[in-house]
């Protein structure tokens, strides 16, 4: 069974250009995360979904960056436009919630975005 | 609010014991325990509910202190394949559905032969 699927897997970008990351849920879960890692503020949330719905989108650093799942297998973060302190690993990652309330998250590989 | 882990790094001989502490000011829900290695995603070990349950899986095992706020992974008689950053993530107050975590900073362990 595949896993969580992230593309691209490198993107290098100019400052102020449009990026869009995407990633592919596990097939049957139903809750996506999106990660960011850096070596300076480590692991973050930036938002999840559970059904499709947006639960708590906090952790998005500006308007410049958004999410969507437009539908239960997919989902992309688009951050427009870009800037250099954009510049991280970003991870999706998918779940799904038990009976007995385990919720393992599957990470995807990354993509690795760098701002010029 | 981030959770503490504690220490930062260590550095062990294979064979040798290892606990790595994650505490934080946040009433929990449930504790999720990650090992990353370099250029790698995380990846799962495990989770603890509260309840103040202890889990463990071959030498891994990790405990879950309601009260205290605090949980704690053990890594006994570890091997080189263990090394790697180790991150708890505290979930809040799912009720619903999965909680997006908060991750702590990270403990580096590093296993020497």
């Amino acid at each position: 069974d595949a896993g969580v699927i992230q593309s691209p897997r490198h993107e290098v970008t100019e400052m102020g250009q449009e990026v869009t990351l995407r990633c592919k849920l596990i097939s049957g879960h139903n809750s996506l995360f999106w990660y960011r890692q850096t070596m300076m503020r480590g692991l973050e949330l930036l938002i999840y979904f559970n059904n499709n719905v947006p639960i708590d989108d906090s952790g998005m650093p500006e308007d410049r960056f958004s999410a969507k799942m437009p539908n239960a297998s997919f989902s992309t973060l688009k951050i427009q436009p870009s800037e250099p302190r954009d510049s991280a690993v970003y991870f999706c990652a998918s779940s799904f919630l038990t009976g007995t309330g385990n919720y393992e998250q599957f990470f995807g590989p990354g993509t690795r975005l760098t701002v010029l | 609010q981030q959770p503490v882990q504690s220490p930062q790094a260590v550095i062990l001989r294979e064979g040798e014991d290892a606990v790595i502490n994650c505490s934080s000011s946040k009433a929990l829900y449930s504790v999720h325990w990650y090992r990353q290695k370099h250029g790698e995603a995380p990846v799962f070990l495990m989770i603890l509910l509260k309840g103040g349950e202890q889990k463990g899986h071959d030498k891994i095992s990790a405990s879950f202190n309601e009260k205290k706020q605090q949980s704690s992974l053990y890594l006994t008689a570890s091997q080189l394949s263990y090394s790697g950053t180790y991150f708890c993530g505290t979930g809040g107050h799912s009720g619903g559905g999965a909680d997006g975590l908060t991750f702590g900073k990270g403990t580096h362990l590093i296993i020497q032969p």
